[in-house]
């Protein structure tokens, strides 16, 4: 089985600071790795993704996140954070042999002004 | 395209009635999953759909729960009776295939329910 571990539920953090929002995993077999975003009252967009190869992934909106094996960990970054990213995170797994999508619990993250 | 379309965007609801939520996936994607958030739970794969076949349907909570999917372009999900409990927002997300995290899992915008 997969579980997925978010390591902080809100993160405040003012705007243009850096940012890091934590995950780790726990799976028995390989999985692809994902960070999604939800806006208020929104669905869940995909923000980046990380299938194979380089372990440092490039998303949309200037966020980033590496991949660990050894630390099973995926944590998102960004450099400089805007009021707009205000927004609940999650991270993701998924067995490819399955094609289930198991989320954290979410992170809340606050940008303030 | 227009993305995976879920409605109603909003249900309330007296307990003990059905409840049936609707989604249209992205044409020409073979796999459809929904889920459920809630505060105490977060976000719940309840069942998920392989070419309009249940694959795993263990997260469905109860036996007043049913998903159908009749053609690859249509799935619901029903509760019979509802309970305040089942009060949540519920997602559906679909994919081109079965293990295609290349492709990522797009989801709808939700619906959000409501049992009084």
């Amino acid at each position: 089985a997969q579980s997925v571990t978010q390591l902080d539920s809100q993160v405040p953090v003012f705007e243009e600071a850096p940012v890091e929002l934590r995950c780790n995993y726990s799976s028995s077999v390989s999985v692809y790795l994902f960070w999604y975003v939800q806006y208020p009252n929104q669905g869940l967009q995909l923000l980046l993704k990380y299938l194979s190869g380089s372990t440092l992934v490039k998303g949309i909106n200037g966020f980033e996140a590496e991949f660990n094996k050894s630390q099973t960990s995926f944590h998102l970054r960004k450099p400089s954070v805007h009021i707009s990213d205000t927004a609940e995170y999650f991270c993701a797994v998924s067995p490819p042999q399955t094609g289930k999508l198991i989320f954290g619990q979410g992170t809340t993250l606050q940008v303030k002004p | 395209d227009a993305g995976v379309i879920q409605s109603p965007r909003h249900e309330v609801t007296e307990m003990g009635q059905e409840v049936t939520l609707r989604c249209k996936p992205i044409s020409g994607h073979n796999s459809l999953f929904w889920y459920r958030q809630t505060m105490m739970r977060g976000l719940e794969l309840l069942i998920y759909f392989n070419n309009n076949v249940p694959i795993d349907d263990s997260g469905m909570p109860e036996d007043r729960f049913s998903a159908k999917m009749p053609n690859a372009s249509f799935s619901t999900l029903k509760i019979q009776p509802s309970e305040p409990r089942d009060s949540a927002v519920y997602f559906c997300a679909s994919t081109p295939r079965i293990g295609a995290g290349d492709y990522g899992y797009t989801f709808g915008s939700g619906t959000r329910l409501t049992v009084v």
